[in-house]
């Protein structure tokens, strides 16, 4: 089974902040990474797909990157309403999500 | 506009089962697959499996293979998982969502295993 690593667990930012997420895979997932964002309370919401897809209707400010096993999410300039917890997850071989990232507000 | 509309929370009793809906519209139903999901309580998420509701062909985790089962209504878009022989184990929220990028999903189904 392919495990995923998200570091940090926790991390604090400020307003206007660019901030970095990062996801690391047990094995090459072939760029087959997305990036989910949970808010408290709610379901999952898909950002990017493959690596470096915007979904429909997410902002600009999110962006993705990476390849073989190391990928990242990066918000260029953090809103108060992206204060959540962030999911990556591969679909190369069936499909493992990791541990998350909760981003607060400094 | 996609949704997937969740049924509601269950409260069960150990060694009980428990049967939970997805009723998909804004698309056609078997042009997609959909995916069940665990999430216990301030964990991470897991993959159950997933079921074609085309041609009600399905794979699971094998982590859950005795435990679940899914199926389709294709006549009223619905999913279905039943989850059996429940324990305090299973108490989580569990979501389904569409496609293979697990584009839309469900509000979730709180299941609270309790005697």
């Amino acid at each position: 089974d392919i495990q995923m690593t998200q570091s940090p667990s926790v991390l604090s930012a400020s307003v206007g902040d660019r901030v970095t997420l990062n996801c690391k895979a047990s094995q090459n997932i072939n760029k087959y990474l997305n990036w989910y964002q949970q808010k408290l309370g709610e379901a999952p919401k898909l950002l990017i797909y493959n690596t470096n897809n915007l979904q429909t209707g997410i902002p600009s400010r999110f962006s993705g990157s990476g390849s073989g096993t190391d990928y990242t999410l990066t918000i260029s300039s953090l809103q108060p309403e992206d204060v959540a917890t962030y999911f990556c997850f591969q679909h190369n071989s069936w499909y493992t999500f990791g541990a998350g990232t909760k981003l607060e507000l400094k | 506009q996609v949704k997937l509309l969740q049924s509601g929370a269950a409260l069960v009793k150990p060694g009980d089962s428990v049967k939970m809906s997805c009723k998909a519209s804004g698309y056609t139903f078997t042009d997609y697959i959909i995916h069940w999901v665990k999430q216990s309580h301030g964990k991470s998420l897991e993959w159950i499996g997933y079921i074609n509701p085309y041609s009600g062909g399905t794979n699971y985790n094998e982590k859950f293979k005795s435990k679940a089962t899914l199926t389709v209504d294709k006549s009223s878009s619905t999913a279905y998982m039943e989850f059996s022989r429940l324990t305090s184990e299973d108490s989580a929220i569990y979501y389904c969502a569409r496609r293979r990028h697990f584009d839309y999903w469900g509000q979730g189904v709180m299941v609270t295993v309790s005697s």
